[in-house]
């Protein structure tokens, strides 16, 4: 079944220690997202690619970058995380039809990150 | 502001008892919103969106813009609609917005 698949479901890492979260999918669409969502919290991008072209939400901290090398897999960079950087991290994707972008968005499972 | 809230975290009915998922809005465009749903141990998933006009699995939700409401209901609730559902609001530029969410609990 094509699917957003999301490695690893939970990461452990220390205070102030890079941690890299991966989100690959095999839908070919065009659009991924990341998304933070803290304990009974709504899930809030962070940013997204269409295709190559990164955007970043005005809100999102510098502490987190993302990188995306092909149309399959996208990652999620933390360089510090900090204590309020645990949270569950889901990756979504979506696939722009004729124009129209209002379209339905793909999850994964997402992953769980503690910061120690 | 950009808002979507749904005003309940917890909401619990008895099985095949009317079930209303309440879904507030704030956007001074034309909104366009969504239901997804999150069983147990699954993937967030579209459930609904109101350009589409349909009914799934036997839920329905309406735009009231002169309240800013879209609430998602069902007349009557299986045990299998147990779930986290979250209201969502496309802004446009490829940002969704979403409320916190509501649990469902449907008691047998």
């Amino acid at each position: 079944d094509a699917m957003v698949i999301q490695n690893p479901r939970y990461q452990v890492t220390q205070f102030g220690k890079p941690v890299t979260l991966s989100c690959s999918q095999t839908l070919n669409h065009n659009v991924m997202y990341w998304y933070q969502q803290k304990s009974s919290q709504a899930p809030k991008l962070l940013f997204h690619y269409y295709d190559k072209d990164f955007n970043n939400e005005a809100d999102t901290p510098d502490n987190f970058q993302s990188r995306r090398p092909n149309t399959s897999f996208c990652f999620l960079d933390i360089r510090s995380p900090g204590l309020g950087d645990a949270a569950m991290y889901l990756c979504a994707t979506s696939r722009p039809v004729a124009g129209d972008i209002r379209n339905e968005q793909f999850f994964g499972p997402g992953t769980r990150l503690t910061v120690l | 502001a950009q808002r979507v809230t749904q005003p309940e975290k917890l909401l619990s009915v008895f099985k095949g008892a009317p079930v209303e998922l309440k879904c507030n809005y704030s956007y001074s465009g034309s909104p366009e919103l969504f239901w997804y749903v999150q069983y147990s141990r699954q993937r967030l998933q579209l459930l609904l969106r109101h350009i589409s006009r349909e009914s799934i699995k036997g839920f329905t939700a309406d735009l009231n813009k002169g309240e800013t409401s879209f609430h998602l209901k069902k007349p009557f609730a299986q045990e299998e609609d147990s779930a986290m559902y979250y209201c969502a609001l496309y802004t446009g530029g490829f940002k969704t917005i979403f409320g916190a969410g509501t649990r469902l609990f449907v008691k047998a």
